[in-house]
């Protein structure tokens, strides 16, 4: 069963860069799939952030492209989220999911999230 | 402001069917598929529909997907309370190279 975990800070301060990693398991990430970030500001709707692929090939939300980089790491079946020059409005709980090949391919499995707080 | 627009809210008795549409545009509904999702309080997101109106294994027959021209329509039938959730529609954005979310409705089992 595939299973996604986040980790990383939950509390990042203004202007600071925030990092957060999903651990794969129960698929290899180099067999497939696109591997993506969505966040969730509180009582908010889903934003969509970014996904890569194992060749490191990447798609970013354009509103967030230019503070946004997601990595991937085949050899330790995990994947990456910075977030540079953050702000209030960059507190959210982030989930890392899994997504199908194609463009609009769903997000078939996520993680349980986690909250990231920018806060002083 | 989402690209994708769902109604805030939707509520039915239970038993009785409801239906959200999703409205897009020719840049991601109209050309790419749609998913929706179910998020319950306090969880995350999980996935309803794909491709328009496939169901993931799992995924009760009450559950079912359409797609028309620039809009999507997730319909469920024989309401439950445990239905109460918030509900997101999802697709790909050509001009944006990026996926796209619908702001959220939350379904209310009165």
């Amino acid at each position: 069963q595939v299973q996604l975990q986040e980790s990383g800070p939950g509390l990042v301060k203004p202007s600071e860069t925030l990092s957060l990693t999903c651990a794969v398991s129960g698929y290899s990430i180099s067999s497939g799939y696109y591997w993506g970030w969505i966040r969730q500001p509180p009582g908010k709707g889903l934003e969509w952030i970014g996904s890569i692929y194992n060749s490191g090939s990447t798609y970013y939300n354009p509103s967030l492209k230019s503070r946004v980089t997601i990595s991937v790491d085949t050899s330790k079946n995990q994947f990456s989220l910075k977030l540079s020059s953050v702000t209030a409005a960059d507190t959210a709980v982030y989930y890392c999911a899994r997504r199908e090949i194609y463009g609009s391919g769903p997000f078939d499995y996520w993680g349980q999230g986690t909250l990231v707080t920018v806060s002083s | 402001q989402s690209v994708l627009t769902l109604p805030p809210s939707v509520s039915a008795a239970p038993g009785q069917k409801v239906t959200i549409s999703c409205s897009g545009s020719s840049s991601n509904i109209g050309n790419n598929y749609v998913s929706w999702y179910q998020q319950l309080p306090g969880t995350a997101p999980k996935l309803l529909i794909y491709d328009n109106n496939k169901r993931p294994s799992g995924i009760p027959d009450r559950f079912s997907g359409s797609k028309s021209g620039t809009s999507a329509t997730l319909g469920i039938t024989g309401l439950q309370t445990g239905d109460e959730a918030d509900y997101y529609c999802g697709t790909w954005d050509s001009s944006l190279s990026a996926g796209v979310f619908g702001g959220g409705t939350k379904l209310t089992v009165l």
